[in-house]
């Protein structure tokens, strides 16, 4: 168990719609990272909080938002959904900001119909 | 742009057999360099890591041999065991704690 917790762990909706995804970190870790993962592709990164802030992006959709709240927990916002946006979303968390191991939660498996 | 490129896609390996995965990068500011096991249905778990300082690191069955002038490291599974059949992530970060994956490399042990 990694002590990152991503809820929920699946999800079906129809396109158009939004849905959140919602990562609570480990204990004591105050980065947290979303990363995409789609069938047979690797895993592709999204963005990167610390400490509430935001601190990198990545391939993140336009459509797609996320903050983190002053408890750590995280929220990944994915609107206008597409069939295309159907994926496993991770979470991560490290503890540190340079040279700490990312530790991943179960994901969410989005289904978009 | 793909920052670290993994060989190979997929690979068959026999039960005791010994298991490669290779990965290359560009960037040399890239200073850390772990790998990440993932079985189905879950998230990837940190297998083992590295920094550029070394060449090799041995955990158990597992091994990391590092090129810094090749800017390339390998994964070496010793004593291949079905239960190391899974998805094999090489990844590197740099200043500000980005990682940058490769594409995976599934796993099959066949006893």
């Amino acid at each position: 168990d990694s002590g990152v917790t991503q809820t929920p762990k699946h999800l079906i909706t129809a396109t158009g719609q939004r849905v959140t995804l919602r990562c609570s970190p480990r204990s004591g870790d105050l980065s947290v990272y979303w990363y995409q993962q789609s069938l047979d592709q690797g895993l592709q990164f999204l963005i990167q909080y610390y400490n509430g802030e935001e601190r990198a992006k990545g391939n993140i959709l336009e459509r797609f938002s996320a903050q983190q709240f002053p408890d750590l927990h995280s929220e990944l916002n994915l609107s206008s959904l597409e069939l295309g946006d159907s994926a496993l979303y991770f979470c991560a968390s490290s503890e540190w900001v340079d040279d700490s191991p990312l530790h991943f939660g179960n994901g969410t498996r989005l289904t978009v119909t | 742009q793909q920052q670290v490129k993994q060989s190979p896609q997929s690979l068959i390996v026999q039960k005791g057999g010994i298991s490669i995965i290779n990965c290359a990068y560009e960037n040399t500011a890239f200073d850390y360099f772990p790998w990440y096991q993932q079985f189905p249905g879950k998230g990837p778990a940190l297998l083992i890591a590295i920094r550029p300082d070394v060449s090799e690191k041995k955990e158990g069955r597992f091994t990391i041999s590092f090129n810094k002038s090749a800017k390339q490291f390998s994964l070496h599974i010793m004593d291949s065991q079905p239960g190391d059949s899974a998805t094999y992530f090489c990844a590197a970060s740099n200043t500000g704690n980005q990682f940058y994956f490769g594409t995976g490399t599934s796993l099959t042990v066949i006893p």
